[in-house]
């Protein structure tokens, strides 16, 4: 692996079902990060986690869930989909600075296209 | 009014042509500032972060206004290749040190021969 994986590629699920979206990287990067891109809204933080162990929520997180068990793997769960959340997910990592004068750039995984029906 | 604006654009551009892009940001504490470049259905990537000073990477020149919140991307001698659209990202602190990014919905540039 180098830098990060997402799967699946694409998924088309039906509506009430449960999801999960995986995402790994091989970075050791403390922060990690997961959006959802739709056409004019632009890229929209889901959740996110500043360290294993610790999880935030970003600016659109109902209807998702995540978890930070280790390092390298950051799954977001979709516990009961619905047609809003067709989307574009991509999930990223970055290195945790602190400081006024970091520079945390993010690296982002290939994106996942997901359609609820 | 969302935290970070860009004009959407698109910005049609010929080839050879200079093209400016700015982007507003509302929270007077964030820290840093990048500008991603994204290509039609693929993940962005960092084009350039955005120091102090300005700074500037071969035909691109980002500046970082404090005063007046806002950040630029200046494109000189634009190519074809530069079709894309560019993302302006804010960071702002959290608890906990790490940095919340927030995305601008991007300037579309198209390049024409």
């Amino acid at each position: 692996i180098a830098g990060i994986t997402q799967a699946p590629t694409s998924q088309i699920l039906a509506a009430g079902r449960r999801m999960t979206l995986r995402c790994t990287q091989d970075m050791r990067h403390n922060a990690m990060y997961w959006y959802r891109q739709d056409l004019g809204l632009g890229l929209r933080l889901i959740h996110y986690s500043n360290t294993a162990g610790t999880t935030g929520k970003g600016e659109v997180p109902d209807g998702y869930s995540v978890s930070r068990a280790n390092t390298d793997d950051f799954p977001l769960t979709l516990a009961s989909a619905v047609p809003s959340q067709t989307s574009v997910y991509f999930c990223a990592s970055s290195e945790r600075t602190s400081g006024p004068t970091s520079y945390n750039e993010q690296f982002f995984g290939p994106g996942t296209r997901l359609t609820v029906l | 009014r969302k935290e970070v604006e860009q004009d959407p654009g698109p910005f049609n551009v010929p080839e050879g042509a200079t093209v400016a892009f700015n982007c507003t940001y509302s929270n007077s504490a964030s820290q840093s500032f990048f500008w991603y470049r994204q290509d039609c259905r693929k993940e962005p990537k960092l084009l350039m972060s955005v120091y102090s000073s300005g700074n500037e990477d071969g035909r691109f020149t980002a500046q970082l206004n404090r005063a007046s919140q806002y950040i630029s991307l200046l494109i000189r001698d634009s190519k074809l290749s530069d079709s894309a659209t560019y993302l302006c990202v804010v960071n702002t602190g959290s608890p906990g040190g790490s940095y919340i990014p927030t995305f601008g919905r991007g300037t579309s540039l198209i390049v024409h021969p």
